[in-house]
């Protein structure tokens, strides 16, 4: 069956950076794109960013530009999504998703098929 | 960004009752040249990703019980579970992909059990 396994948790000090991944199987890993979406705690959903698993075209929101850099690799139908510069109030959960749109310079905007979670906790 | 703003926060229903939640977004999202409404439901149960219930509005994903129904046009929306379960007890976002470059989410409605 189509899923993404996300990497385990992270504890980190406020500057440094976090890196996660988000493993594929069960479709073609190029035909979709991948986007981020966190959620902090007791909040809502925040979409970070969307990447083309095709030809790794990204988009990322306003508020991550410069601070947020979306991967894949192919071979091993994994995304990867870093953040840096971390601060207190990035300690979230953080999600990768599958977009079902097929286009590989923009997102459909749907997220059909939803990794676990990744706990980031940044903390001095 | 197209602002997403949900209502009620929160709201209970006794079992077997319907349950509606409101989305209004802040310009349309009916794109003319399709005649589609690029607004989306998601599920999320306490400790769990969301889930896409809905998309164009009122399109069900597969599985997703009839109980559901998803309605609503240009900028508001409206999400409706007819005969609330217990399983249902859980938070509810709207998102808009309209500008799927900058995609934003309601705040979330959470539906509990009276």
């Amino acid at each position: 069956q189509v899923q993404l396994v996300q990497s385990g948790a992270e504890l980190k000090k406020p500057g440094a950076s976090v890196k996660v991944s988000c493993k594929a199987s069960g479709y073609t890993f190029t035909s979709h794109g991948i986007s981020w979406v966190r959620q902090a705690p007791r909040q809502g959903l925040e979409w970070m960013g969307w990447i083309s698993a095709s030809n790794g075209y990204t988009i990322y929101a306003q508020r991550f530009q410069g601070r947020v850099t979306m991967t894949t690799d192919a071979p091993t139908s994994t995304a990867y999504m870093e953040l840096r510069s971390l601060r207190s109030d990035d300690t979230a959960v953080y999600y990768c998703a599958r977009d079902p749109g097929t286009t590989m310079i923009l997102p459909e905007g749907l997220m059909d098929v939803w990794g676990k979670g990744t706990t980031v906790t940044v903390s001095s | 960004d197209i602002v997403m703003t949900q209502s009620p926060d929160s709201l209970a229903v006794p079992l077997g009752e319907r349950a509606t939640i409101s989305c209004k977004s802040s310009q349309s999202l009916l794109y003319t040249s399709t005649n589609k409404n690029y607004l989306a439901w998601y599920q999320q149960k306490p400790g769990h990703p969301p889930k896409l219930l809905f998309y164009w509005a009122s399109t069900r994903e597969s599985g997703v019980p009839d109980r559901f129904s998803g309605s609503g046009s240009g900028t508001d929306f409206t999400l409706t579970i007819s005969s609330l379960q217990a399983e249902d007890v859980a938070f509810y976002y709207c998102q808009q992909y309209y500008t799927s470059r900058a995609l934003t989410f309601g705040g979330g409605t959470k539906v509990e059990i009276k």
